[in-house]
């Protein structure tokens, strides 16, 4: 199987504290993970594209320095959403690439409410 | 470049209806589609993808969808839908390094 986890499943912090989201890919080894964000009844957007060791790739619009992307490790990549505003609430849900052969699939994770009071 | 439009945003249906939820698309690159379940406050689920081959795609919990080029569709079907069906779907089309989603349909059966 392909599991991808996410920690944690819910989160509420005050305005102007950073909340850290973590994502780990369970049995297999990712060298490319993605975060998504969605608002209610809308669809997801890719915000970054994580690289395991080197710099995340980010979509057009979203701040790099507000949202912090690290993917140290072949399973894991953690977002840290700096200096949280109410307007960052939101659902996260991040997604693992899996490789094999030629090929590859997505693997998401179950997805991290926000919630910035 | 890659797009995938959903032309329905709410799709009510009565219990042991059939369902069809419509996606078209728009790529450049070679044709990959994927449809997605998302249940609430979870992450998504994949329910079936087309990469090649039979264009005709079975899925789980009794979907189905079939690719059609000339129309540039991938509709998603099912013959008799349960209440546990309710929920979001997404079409979604592979792009070169990532998937490029769809706005989604709500599917809500109605006992």
């Amino acid at each position: 199987g392909a599991v991808v986890s996410q920690h944690p499943s819910w989160v509420i912090c005050k305005s102007g504290t950073s909340v850290k989201i973590e994502c780990r890919s369970l049995d297999f080894q990712a060298t490319t993970m993605f975060w998504y964000r969605q608002f209610p009844k809308q669809s997801l957007m890719l915000m970054a594209t994580s690289n395991e060791g080197s710099k995340a790739t980010y979509e057009q619009g979203v701040e790099k320095d507000k949202f912090l992307i690290n993917h140290a490790s072949l399973t894991l990549s953690t977002l840290t959403v700096t200096s949280a505003h109410p307007e960052d609430s939101s659902f996260y849900i991040c997604s693992a690439r899996k490789v094999t052969g030629g090929s590859y699939e997505q693997y998401f994770g179950p997805g991290t409410r926000l919630t910035v009071t | 470049a890659q797009s995938v439009t959903q032309l329905d945003s709410q799709v009510p249906v009565f219990e042991e209806a059939p369902v069809e939820l419509r996606c078209n698309y728009s790529s450049s690159v070679s044709v990959y589609l994927f449809w997605y379940v998302q249940y609430p406050n979870q992450g998504l689920q994949l329910l079936l993808k087309y990469l090649s081959g039979s264009t005709l795609v079975k899925g789980i919990n009794g979907f189905e969808a079939e690719f059609n080029k000339s129309q540039t569709s991938f509709h998603l079907r099912k013959p008799s839908v349960h209440i546990s069906d309710t929920a979001e779907y997404f079409c979604a089309v592979r792009g070169a390094n990532n998937l490029f989603f769809g706005t989604g349909t709500r599917l809500t059966v109605i006992p």
